[in-house]
């Protein structure tokens, strides 16, 4: 299956700033989802990265605060802008580990906390 | 209501023991079952997928899903204090606006005691 590197692994950063997370995986994908878990809480996603076309955000997530970026079929960016408290969270990249299985590998995460 | 529900426990046992952990799905046209495991501090591992209806083994696991109940388990056989971690269900609701995503489920705690 797919390795994923994702940095940073976590970060504090002051409320009104921006972080972007990066992931880099070992083999192309066409699909990437970002997903957050917010402490004690089960994964949600944000939003599915193609390459070439904009991403596509869940119910409850915008472009404008979470900025995604898919530049080619083996990396991905995601910005939580504009950060509050609230922003804090874990927040994990993944991709499907095999062709047409839905299951999905993650990376290690980025454990961001907002003071 | 719920797309994925589960038993948040914690649910203890004995180590040697079978450790049975349960997940129920809202969704009938769901086609795609998986179980992950998460350590504490760390990302979910995928350890069992299960697409048709009976059991699915894979040394100590076995899944078992029965989709006219919407139905899904995991058993984990003579569990081990290694076996401690979060039991994360995910079910892939087909005819999503973003295909292929996964709906989690919010964990089941499970504890093994040596």
């Amino acid at each position: 299956s797919a390795v994923i590197s994702q940095k940073p692994s976590r970060d504090i950063c002051q409320r009104g700033t921006s972080l972007t997370i990066q992931c880099q995986v070992d083999s192309q994908v066409t699909m990437m989802f970002w997903y957050r878990q917010q402490p004690g809480q089960s994964l949600t996603l944000i939003a599915t990265a193609n390459q070439g076309s904009e991403a596509t955000y869940e119910s409850g997530f915008v472009i404008d605060k979470f900025p995604i970026s898919r530049p080619n079929l083996t990396f991905s960016t995601l910005t939580v802008s504009n950060m509050s408290p609230e922003d804090s969270s874990i927040y994990l990249c993944s991709v499907d580990s095999q062709p047409n299985s839905y299951g999905y590998t993650f990376g290690s995460g980025t454990r961001l906390t907002v003071v | 209501q719920k797309e994925v529900e589960q038993n948040s426990g914690p649910l203890s046992v004995p180590e040697g023991a079978i450790a049975s952990l349960n997940c129920t799905y809202s969704d009938r046209v769901s086609q795609s079952f998986f179980w992950y495991r998460q350590y504490s501090g760390k990302s979910p591992e995928l350890i069992m997928s299960i697409y048709s209806n009976g059991d699915k083994e894979d040394g100590r696991f076995t899944a078992q899903l029965n989709k006219a109940s919407q139905y899904v388990s995991l058993l984990i056989r003579d569990s081990q204090p290694s076996d401690s971690a979060t039991y994360l269900c995910a079910v892939n609701i087909k005819g999503r606006r973003s295909q292929g995503n996964l709906i989690f489920g919010k964990g089941t705690k499970l504890s093994v005691k040596p």
